[in-house]
């Protein structure tokens, strides 16, 4: 298995500015994913990540909105750009570490855009 | 595409009850399928995986049983605790990274 540590846990921000929230595995994988959930609603996927490559958006998620890095087998981070109330959620990055299909992730970062 | 539909949004038993929550699944190949829990304020964790007609997956005294009539994985559990209360999703197999729309287990003691 793979654990994965993101922060800040939670985070309250204005409409219009940006974040940043970290992922960070304790073991290299191949690939990052993130998942966005709202109150009370199922996990969306949101993005695929993998090391010296560009991530791949899923329908309705975009590189300008959401842009992310993975500069190592070990390290992610999603930035929100030009927050809006709407994107006001709890972000999850996962991995499936050597390839297998099963997710594994992290504790989550709470977002709340004012 | 492989795609899964929880029918019960939420379920409400007591201590000791018995648990079923339906899973039905819509696969193009051969047909896995894995539950995962997520209890508040975490993030969901890996239950176990269930796959072939009639071989149970099982954790925690949890097992899952793939129906080929039905095309449906059940998620049972004989005698369900308070702690076992949290959000339970099934989610197809084959790298396809999608979850179902979850089932709410409160249990009350």
């Amino acid at each position: 298995s793979v654990l994965l540590y993101q922060k800040p846990n939670r985070d309250i921000c204005q409409s219009g500015t940006s974040l940043k929230i970290q992922c960070v595995a304790d073991s290299q994988v191949v690939s990052m994913f993130w998942y966005q959930q709202f109150q009370e609603q199922s996990l969306m996927l949101m993005a695929t990540a993998n090391e010296g490559s560009e991530a791949t958006y899923e329908s309705g998620f975009t590189k300008d909105k959401f842009p992310i890095s993975r500069p190592n087998l070990t390290f992610s981070t999603l930035t929100v750009n030009n927050a809006r109330p709407g994107d006001s959620s709890i972000y999850f990055c996962s991995s499936n570490w050597g390839g297998a299909e099963t997710l594994y992730f992290g504790s989550g970062t709470r977002l709340t855009v004012l | 595409g492989d795609s899964v539909t929880q029918t019960e949004g939420q379920v409400a038993l007591s201590e000791e009850d018995f648990l079923t929550i339906h899973c039905n699944y819509s696969a193009s190949g051969y047909p896995a399928l894995f539950w995962y829990v997520q209890y508040p304020g975490e993030g969901p964790q890996f239950l176990f995986r269930a796959s072939r007609d009639k071989e149970k997956g099982s954790s925690r005294g949890f097992e899952a049983t793939y129906d080929k009539g039905t095309t449906s994985f059940h998620l049972r559990k004989a005698s369900v605790q308070e702690s076992d209360s949290a959000v339970y999703y099934c989610a197809p197999g084959s790298g396809k990274l999608t979850f179902g729309d979850g089932t709410v287990l409160t249990v009350k003691p």
